[in-house]
């Protein structure tokens, strides 16, 4: 079992509605989670981290958290088509000597 | 520029090769992190240097691999004998501080081996 699943997608939402994208992570020790956007051809940018149980709002950007459930979400309202990209999840953990792993993305294209 | 560069952006190598890939990171970060990302694939872990130090070397999948950050700023990821497994995009990642979240990647080195 990879540490941080995803599933590869292609998710397909139109223009404005909202953008849900899931990550699960087997850790229990990961204590920082990121959510990465890449664009294709092109390097990751992070667009939001999260450490607590529940959610962060940042502009049209949720995260939500449930360590319980070991399950780590993104939201994306009044989706644009420039959002299409690819989408990482990432976990830090202890366990891990701080590193930072990687899901494999999910494609998300953004239907106008 | 502001950001952390990397070159050459592009290499291909015929196997058997030697390729040396650089990076410099943003200046005054003291992390660098190097990723392997194959295609359709998330970055994977590679190597990791506070200043000069090479703390973590875990990820580097062979003794073909080879990291070097001599003076705590510009890092070269040496690949020896390269072989068509080593076909990937190579990212560099640098930080700020020690265990700081916020990592800034470079725009990565396309390497194919042929």
């Amino acid at each position: 079992q990879k540490e941080v699943e995803q599933n590869s997608g292609p998710l397909s939402v139109p223009e404005g509605a909202i953008a849900s994208l899931n990550c699960t992570y087997s850790d229990r020790g990961s204590q920082s989670f990121f959510w990465y956007r890449q664009y294709s051809g092109k390097s990751p940018e992070l667009i939001m981290f999260i450490y607590s149980n529940g959610d962060k709002e940042d502009g049209r950007f949720t995260a939500q958290l449930n360590k319980a459930s070991q399950y780590v979400s993104l939201l994306i309202r009044d989706s644009q088509p420039s959002d299409s990209a690819t989408y990482l999840c990432a976990a830090r953990s202890l366990n891990r000597d701080d590193k930072i792993i990687f899901g494999k993305g999910t494609r998300l294209h953004i239907l106008p | 520029g502001a950001g952390v560069s990397q070159s050459p952006r592009y290499k291909v190598a015929k196997r058997g090769q030697d390729v040396a890939l650089r990076c410099d990171p943003i200046s005054g970060h003291v992390s660098l992190f190097w990723y392997q990302q194959a295609l359709g694939q998330g970055p994977e872990f590679l190597t990791y240097f506070q200043n000069e130090a090479q703390l973590d070397k875990s990820g580097l999948p062979s003794d073909r691999f080879f990291a070097e950050r001599p003076e705590g700023s510009v890092s070269t990821l040496k690949i020896q004998r390269t072989q068509q497994e080593d076909s990937a995009v190579y990212l560099c990642a640098s930080s700020l501080m020690v265990n700081t979240d916020t990592q800034y990647f470079g725009p990565g080195t396309r390497l194919t081996v042929l």
